[in-house]
Parts: C-alpha cells; structure tokens; sequence
C-alpha cells in the first residue's frame, strides 16, 4: 500500500536553514503537505504543493518535489525557536491522507 | 480561516468505560469529518470517514463496534471508545474539509 516516509530527528542551529525531507509512493496524489504539530497540539497545516509544480515559495518555507524520485522537502530559512514541533508529510486526496512518522525538528540557540 | 474544536482536550478513565469524544466545525458546514489516531512519537493513521446522516466508514482494521462514530449534525461527530482498555489510549484527532483538511486541536485518552 502507500507509504511515506521521513527521517526522525532534526537538529539545526538558530538562525540556519532547515531541511526536512520525505519520500512517498503513491505517485496518484494531486497535492502533497506538509503539516506543523507543537507539543500536544493538533495539526496546522503550513504548506502544499500541486503535484504538477517542482517548487513553491512562501515566506521562510521552500518546498522542493521531484516526482521522479518521489522526494518532497521542506526547507525553513533563518530557522527560529518557534519553528520547534514535529513537521510531517502527507499525500492523499480529499480527507483522507497518509502521514509520514514525522521529524521532530529542534532549534538550538 | 476555518475552526475545528474538539472536546475534550484530556480524559482519563478507568479500564471498561466508555467514553465520547466531539468534534466541532465552528464556522463551516461538514458533511464529512475525519477520525485519526496517533501514538506517542508515531504518525496519525486515519481511523474513519465520518458521514452526516449516514454510516461512518471505517479503514481496515480498525473496530467499528469499538469505535463508535455519529455524524447526527453538520457541524458535529462524534466518536465512542466503547469498553475502553490501556492499549486504547492514544491522542485522537479529527479534521474536516472547508477547501483545505483543518485539524482540531487533538484529545488525549489514558485508559487507566
């Protein structure tokens, strides 16, 4: 079935970049996400991209999608201490979406 | 941008009881809500599709007599962990759909 997968832990300084990556294998999705969870929180969704794009800007966030590869980054510029949470990747259509283990991102000052 | 409450945030039971989880759409209509589950340090894993007005659609695996979910309004579900015991205890979240998937803030069940 589809899978999606991610690399557990991150550890950056403040102030460098970020760089989450996940690989999927359902190359059906239309979109793919990318979501924000802070400690004992629900999901807040930061991103997406359209499965047709390679890239997408907004802000601090960069995200990168090879389709051939079946690679989706995130990147987090000037990384902050607020941006520590669990960052994952999602791909599904409608409602139903499959979730990546999650990174947990933490930002050293 | 759209709101979705769950209720409540924490609960703590003894083994054998049951207990009822709501979740809320604040300023949008839902026909379709989502229940996910999450383990400490795991991903979420979609339980079911909850349907206003009908059956609730369950992935495979997951109880249905277990896990009782109602969609009686289009602003609320509501999912039951009937007989609940310690390995039931998990953060459970739910989400519904208003152009974007919105995600409530999660409820987290300890079965004692």
């Amino acid at each position: 079935g589809e899978d999606v997968e991610q690399s557990l832990f991150l550890s950056v300084r403040e102030g460098d970049s970020s760089v989450i990556n996940c690989t999927y294998t359902d190359s059906s999705s239309t979109y793919l996400y990318w979501y924000k969870q802070e400690p004992g929180a629900g999901l807040q969704l930061l991103t997406y991209i359209f499965s047709n794009m390679d890239m997408k800007q907004d802000q601090r966030l960069t995200v990168l999608l090879n389709k051939k590869d079946k690679h989706l980054s995130l990147r987090i510029a000037d990384t902050q201490t607020g941006d520590s949470a669990i960052y994952f990747c999602a791909e599904g259509e409608g409602g139903k979406l499959i979730f990546g283990q999650g990174t947990e991102l933490s930002v050293k000052p | 941008g759209a709101v979705v409450s769950q209720h409540p945030s924490r609960v703590i039971c003894k083994s054998g009881t049951s207990v009822k989880i709501e979740c809320r759409s604040l300023d949008f209509q839902a026909t379709t809500m989502f229940w996910y589950r999450q383990f400490p340090k795991q991903s979420l894993m979609l339980m079911a599709t909850s349907n206003e007005g009908s059956k609730a659609t369950y992935e495979q695996g997951v109880e249905k007599d277990k896990f009782l979910i109602n969609h009686a309004s289009l602003t609320l579900s509501t999912l039951t962990v009937t007989s609940a015991h310690p390995e039931d205890s998990s953060f459970y979240i739910c989400s519904a759909k208003a152009g974007e998937l919105f995600f409530g803030e999660g409820s987290r069940l300890t079965v004692l």
